[in-house]
């Protein structure tokens, strides 16, 4: 079967980095991609990974590894509004996402 | 129309009745995407179409339909609400397979709940 695997729940300190971590296993892969949701709101796109290494955008950086199956997002400077769940979804080889359950990530001044 | 929208915000519904939840976008997206979020699960696919005209079946397609009449709209239809399908809607639409990352991006989404 497909599995995404990450954290129910992290909690960290404003001002300070964060790395949500998402294994998978799936039939076929397409890309990897990582969502930002607020509490009653809709997923909001942060990144894409297709081949491994890191990317950077601002504060946020997504790595991939796919030999390993596995991903992480680092959040750096972290800020009270960064306070949501965080997403990751691996586009298997139907081109359909494969959704993980989300980190709630927890900001505490 | 800027993006996604979806309609209604919200919705109680009898169980048996018959609902449709509007989806319509304005990006000129071939592929668009229903799926349903539960607590504690991950979003689950219900039906999806790749381009106006065709539709397919996702991960949990039982007791919905769905119609892709134009490029703009993908109505999500319960035939007969029953208390299970109690859960937050979301609509989405990408470019469509095969066209770069084909990034999803998705609608404010429909909170339905069914007694």
């Amino acid at each position: 079967g497909q599995n995404i695997d990450q954290p129910t729940e992290m909690t960290a300190t404003e001002g300070a980095i964060v790395q949500i971590n998402c294994t998978y296993q799936t039939s076929g892969f397409n890309g990897l991609f990582w969502y930002q949701q607020h509490a009653g709101e809709a997923p909001t796109f942060l990144s894409y990974n297709v081949l491994d290494g890191l990317e950077e955008k601002g504060r946020f950086s997504s790595f991939l590894s796919r030999s390993k199956g596995y991903s992480y997002l680092l959040l750096k400077e972290l800020q009270m509004k960064d306070s949501a769940s965080y997403l990751c979804a691996v586009k298997d080889s139907n081109y359909q996402l494969i959704w993980g359950a989300g980190t709630k990530l927890i900001i505490k001044p | 129309i800027a993006g996604i929208t979806q309609a209604p915000t919200s919705q109680i519904l009898a169980a048996g009745r018959r609902m449709t939840l509007r989806c319509t976008q304005d990006m000129r997206h071939n592929a668009m995407y229903w799926y349903r979020q539960d607590l504690g699960l991950g979003l689950r696919l219900i039906h999806y179409s790749n381009t106006a005209g065709t539709t397919g079946k996702g991960e949990v397609p039982d007791g919905y339909s769905v119609s892709r009449a134009n490029t703009d709209d993908f109505p999500l239809t319960l035939a007969s609400a029953v208390p299970s399908q109690t859960s937050v809607y979301f609509c989405a639409s990408s470019a469509g397979p095969g066209q770069g990352a084909d990034t999803q991006y998705f609608g404010p989404g429909t909170r339905l709940t069914v007694l």
